[in-house]
């Protein structure tokens, strides 16, 4: 199945600062979404971003596809962006893979 | 409109007993995945439905675990006899369709003592 890997594993971040999280992935997909994990467990939705450019708030995404990888930007960071973020990509076959996420946290 | 909703919430089962869990996909989505977290990991795909039949169940240890989407809505995913390497959270997720977004339940938090 395909490989999805994601850096960095652990991230600590003063409140206010930048921070970029990637994925890569080993194979062609045609689905690519990036979730954030609370710390109730919780999976929240961030982008569904396939390809391109989105941005949501403080929040913005970039996936190349041609290139395999997909960057997470987070900006002005609160510790409320603390929690696990995840990218998940669905291949040519049509299964759902998550990575292996990136914990975030921010401290006041 | 309503999201994914699963039940029980927290469900805590001595080891060799059986437990089901419940899941209810968003108003029209075809597709439905059940999928296994545990503590530290990403999420694990364990099964995957389209409309009521099964698209991957590749890594669902099939001695133990069974999985169904009668009427290709409601599902039900069943441990017997369940392990203490079984706990962990079960998430659910639907989405309209395979390469369409996903959306994810709260999920079931099983603990095998």
């Amino acid at each position: 199945g395909i490989q999805v890997e994601q850096s960095p594993p652990d991230l600590i971040l003063q409140e206010g600062a930048n921070s970029t999280l990637r994925c890569n992935f080993s194979d062609s997909v045609n689905n690519l979404q990036w979730f954030h994990q609370n710390p109730w467990g919780q999976l929240i939705n961030l982008f569904y971003i396939p390809s391109g450019t989105k941005q949501n708030g403080r929040l913005s995404a970039t996936t190349v596809a041609t290139e395999r990888y997909s960057l997470l930007y987070i900006s002005s960071s609160q510790t409320t962006d603390s929690g696990v973020y995840f990218c998940a990509v669905t291949n040519t076959g049509n299964q759902f893979y998550f990575g292996t996420g990136t914990s975030l946290t921010v401290i006041p | 409109e309503a999201g994914v909703a699963q039940s029980p919430r927290y469900k805590i089962i001595e080891k060799r007993q059986s437990v089901a869990f419940w899941c209810n996909p968003i108003s029209g989505h075809a597709t439905l995945y059940w999928y296994q977290q545990i503590l530290g990991q990403g999420p694990k795909l364990l099964i995957q439905f389209q409309n009521n039949g099964v698209v991957d169940d590749s890594q669902l240890p099939k001695d133990r675990f069974s999985a169904e989407r009668l009427k290709g809505v409601d599902s039900t995913l069943k441990i017997q006899p369940a392990k203490l390497e079984d706990s962990a959270v079960y998430l659910c997720a639907s989405s309209l369709v395979y390469v369409t977004e996903a959306f994810f339940g709260q999920g079931t938090r099983l603990t095998v003592v």
